[in-house]
């Protein structure tokens, strides 16, 4: 089925660990995001990446990283975890074309640091 | 400034009661459109409804019908005929123009319980 894939689902980091949460989509959007959502908030924009080759930074960009490693894949890097960076991550993208009015979500990462 | 302000937090309904969850938006730019995502327990985000700001008439789906009052910046989610599935986050959300690149910028949502 065409979407968004995120992975891992579910993982635990140590203050400090780094890691990379993946990203994919295959239905041939040129935009991809990364938000965070912590609780009673809405989802916050960290990075997006209008096409293949561009990101640019959000609203929350510090103690991230991202990579557009081509049109269908956009990876979000933690180079230090911290505390503050637990959350629940989703991937997103866009598509003018595409259904729900062009957006499509992945079923989100959560995340701990301990 | 607050872009999409939910007043809600929570909210508790009868069973096959109406709902309106309230979303009031801050914008300059003439092209925006306006979105209603579901949240269940299991964490996805389901799309439910969409509103442009040239569009003439409300947006309906189904159960869920967008009341849009464009002069008062008002996009309220109304929920026909409440069943206990309804229970889950709702946020409201926000596009604006091209030159945003699409960035959906987001309420914090009302927590919607169903009574039976």
């Amino acid at each position: 089925n065409a979407g968004v894939t995120q992975t891992p689902k579910f993982q635990v980091l140590k203050t400090g660990q780094s890691m990379t949460l993946q990203c994919a989509q295959d239905m041939n959007h040129n935009s991809m995001y990364w938000y965070r959502q912590d609780p009673g908030m809405g989802l916050r924009l960290i990075y997006y990446s209008a096409s293949e080759g561009t990101t640019d930074k959000g609203e929350v960009p510090n103690g991230y990283n991202v990579s557009r490693l081509n049109k269908r894949e956009f990876s979000l890097r933690l180079e230090s975890a911290a505390p503050s960076q637990t959350s629940v991550y989703f991937c997103a993208s866009f598509g003018a074309e595409g259904r729900n009015y062009g957006y499509t979500f992945g079923s989100g990462t959560r995340l701990t640091v301990v | 400034a607050q872009k999409i302000t939910q007043t809600q937090p929570g909210m508790f309904v009868q069973e096959k009661e109406a709902v309106t969850l309230d979303c009031t938006y801050d914008t300059s730019d003439p092209s925006y459109g306006l979105f209603w995502y579901k949240q269940p327990s299991s964490g996805e985000m389901i799309f439910l409804i969409y509103q442009g700001s040239y569009d003439q008439q409300n947006a309906t789906e189904g159960r869920y019908s967008l009341n849009f009052q464009k002069a008062r910046k008002s996009a309220n989610l109304v929920i026909s005929a409440s069943q206990l599935g309804d229970s889950a986050m709702y946020f409201c959300a926000m596009r604006e123009g091209p030159g945003s690149n699409y960035q959906l910028i987001w309420g914090a949502g009302t927590k919607l319980i169903i009574k039976p």
